[in-house]
């Protein structure tokens, strides 16, 4: 059973279009974390958001923690073939080693 | 300065050999982790490390075991490598998990 769903699960669009991917859950999480992999590589931290209704920019990037801190979105401007990737969002379920639960990721392809 | 290294970065192994991941890092966190990523389950956490000679388990930690004797170095073993251990695996360290994690660049192991 997955903590957090995310969706879309592929999503493929052109250089220059906006896109918005959620990360969903029955659960509560005292901070939500995204990360973005490229290939080859390890997930990259982007944005930890902690407030519930909290929104963060990252450049193109807005990130936004839902009112009840169970869900969260990635909102991308203009998007770039530099995105693309695969993101992942991360629920902390309360502080400490093993309360970090990853979603299923969205992979992204900008073409250009 | 990447903070987080593993070693190898790549290794072909027969099925069962012995083998050992190596994972140091250079920002005194306390908290280390071992995960796998496999295409369709997305990141599962082997083992974890709360501190020296401090370890637990996580999700897919049958056939695997740790060690950590220093505060820097997580060794991942696996004992007897089998082909469904086949995966890319990788290293992450913490403060904390509220904050998030720095993953480390990864080690693809295939076992033939």
């Amino acid at each position: 059973t997955q903590l957090l769903e995310q969706s879309p699960q592929f999503l493929s669009i052109q250089e220059g279009e906006n896109l918005t991917v959620y990360c969903n859950s029955s659960s509560v999480f005292s901070s939500l974390q995204w990360y973005r992999q490229e290939p080859g590589e390890g997930p990259v931290l982007l944005v930890t958001v902690v407030t519930g209704g909290e929104v963060k920019k990252l450049k193109r990037l807005t990130f936004q923690f839902g009112d009840a801190r169970k869900d969260s979105s990635l909102h991308i401007t203009a998007a770039q073939p530099g995105d693309t990737g695969l993101y992942l969002c991360a629920g902390a379920r309360q502080t400490g080693a093993n309360n970090l639960f990853f979603g299923t990721g969205t992979r992204l392809t900008v073409i250009p | 300065d990447a903070g987080i290294t593993q070693s190898p970065r790549h290794k072909v192994t027969e099925t069962g050999t012995p083998v050992t991941l190596r994972c140091h890092q250079t920002e005194n966190h306390r908290y280390m982790y071992w995960y796998r990523q496999d295409p369709g389950h997305g990141l599962r956490l082997i083992h974890y490390s709360y501190g020296v000679k401090d370890t637990d388990k996580g999700e897919v930690s049958d056939g695997y075991s740790v060690s950590r004797s220093k505060t820097e170095d997580f060794l991942l073993t696996l004992e007897s490598a089998t082909s469904s251990q086949t995966s890319v695996y990788f290293c992450a360290i913490s403060p904390d998990s509220y904050y998030g994690y720095t993953f480390g660049s990864g080690t693809r192991l295939t076992v033939v």
